[in-house]
């Protein structure tokens, strides 16, 4: 199977702009999560959404959103952005069948930053 | 609250030694879940190896296995006959459910030849 894919790899953007990340889960995953990778906040979880509905959200402003597509492929979007939003942007699938504990599988990440 | 605690920043072994990455967590919630993930330098997470609460024996993944003492709430990972390539960041994880997982700081391993 193929891995989590997400895209684009590096991005450069300037202050009050705007930015669209993609990410495609793992074939049969239906759970998508967001994380934000920082050398001062360390990993911070933006949300996850399954089965197209937001089912978990971090503490991130409005700015920060996303969506989930009727194949689980999923975009987040981050508006007017700052300079603080440059980070490593983490994307992770799930199994999630049942109920019980899954691992999450992390694609390669979105390298953003922002001047 | 979930929480992670790694408390080395960084640790230096050699080629072909085994080596024991701390992690202790705080839930009072019984049924979660504990997690390894690697972090080269290109950034992506591996995931490496996965125990559960209820699990009675230690997880084993290869060269990785999970030291797990509920009692003391540590989930340590082991890694036996380093290998160069084990470089890199690694992270301990929680879960509950299928809620979000919290991290913690995170251990650099350089292994050296």
């Amino acid at each position: 199977k193929a891995g989590v894919t997400q895209t684009p790899r590096y991005l450069i953007k300037t202050r009050g702009q705007q930015v669209t990340l993609s990410c495609s889960p793992i074939s049969g995953h239906r759970s998508v999560s967001w994380y934000q990778q920082t050398p001062g906040q360390g990993l911070q979880f933006l949300f996850e959404y399954f089965s197209e509905t937001q089912r978990n959200k971090g503490n991130f402003p409005g700015r920060f959103s996303g969506r989930q597509f009727s194949n689980s492929r999923s975009e987040m979007n981050v508006s007017t952005l700052e300079l603080g939003d440059s980070a490593l942007y983490l994307c992770a699938s799930s199994l999630e069948e049942g109920r019980g504990t899954y691992e999450q599988y992390f694609g390669p990440g979105t390298r953003l930053t922002v001047t | 609250a979930q929480k992670i605690t790694q408390t080395q920043p960084g640790m230096f072994v050699q080629e072909k030694e085994a080596v024991t990455l701390d992690c202790t967590y705080d839930t009072s919630d019984p049924s979660y879940g504990l997690f390894w993930y690697k972090q080269p330098s290109s950034g992506e997470m591996i995931f490496l190896i996965y125990q559960g609460s209820y699990d009675q024996q230690n997880a084993t993944e290869g060269r990785y296995s999970l030291n797990f003492q509920k009692a003391r709430k540590s989930a340590n990972l082991v890694i036996s006959a380093s290998q160069l390539g084990d470089s890199a960041m690694y992270f301990c994880a929680m879960r509950l459910g299928f809620q979000k997982l919290v991290f913690g700081t995170g251990t650099r391993l350089l292994v050296s030849p």
